[in-house]
């Protein structure tokens, strides 16, 4: 069965780091992009960061850029989001998709792990 | 970076057909690589449309997409009440910003 797991939310105080991880299985991990979207509580969803299939190139959206960085261990078929300096803002619902073959579109969703920035 | 622009809400019959539009600049639809992904509430989405037109596997014939200037469409002909949840169009949009996604649209299911 296809399936990406999240895993790693909880509640964090403002400033504060989390890491995210998201395990894959049913699929060739190492030959797919990866992504991280976010949803913040009843609001739209909203694209994070993105690293290709063998890791060397990464993309964050400019509201993350600085403050998360995209990861993958190919040997692990697991990816990684390392969250730092964490706002308020950042609360949300956080998906790691994958990306098609060919084209750009996300066709795997993980069931999202819930980020809770909060003092 | 802007959310595409969608109707917060749009409804219909069974058996009727909607249309969610998604608008957007010229810059925003550059690559002609437009999706749409369905979600029902505490649900992940799932892709329905990509590359303006294409439907996956597994995926209705009653879900259509297309495209004109700067804004894409997506249409579900013969509604049923299944069909009743949030969607979201997305673009790919350059090797800077990436992805845009649209505002959404809850369709509600007379």
């Amino acid at each position: 069965e296809v399936q990406l797991v999240e895993s790693g939310g909880g509640l964090v105080q403002p400033g504060g780091s989390l890491r995210l991880s998201c395990a894959a299985s049913g699929f060739t991990f190492s030959s797919r992009a990866m992504n991280w979207v976010r949803q913040s509580p009843g609001k739209g969803l909203e694209w994070v960061s993105i690293i290709s299939s063998s890791g060397g190139r990464t993309y964050h959206a400019a509201s993350v850029t600085g403050r998360f960085t995209i990861s993958r261990d190919n040997s692990k078929n697991t990816l990684y989001l390392q969250m730092n300096s964490l706002r308020v803002e950042d609360t949300a619902v956080y998906y790691c998709a994958c990306e098609v073959t060919v084209g750009r579109a996300f066709d795997i969703w993980g069931q999202g792990t819930m980020l809770t920035v909060s003092s | 970076q802007s959310a595409l622009t969608q109707p917060a809400s749009l409804s219909g019959s069974p058996g009727q057909s909607i249309t969610i539009s998604c608008t957007g600049t010229s810059s925003d639809f550059a690559y002609n690589l437009v999706s749409w992904y369905q979600q029902y509430p505490g649900k992940a989405p799932r892709l329905i449309i990509s590359d303006v037109t294409k439907r996956p596997p597994g995926v209705s014939d009653r879900f259509s997409g297309s495209k004109s200037g700067n804004t894409a469409s997506l249409t579900i002909s013969g509604l049923h009440p299944e069909d009743e949840a949030d969607y979201y169009c997305s673009s790919y949009k350059d090797n800077t910003i990436l992805y845009v996604f649209g505002s959404g649209t809850k369709v509600t299911v007379l």
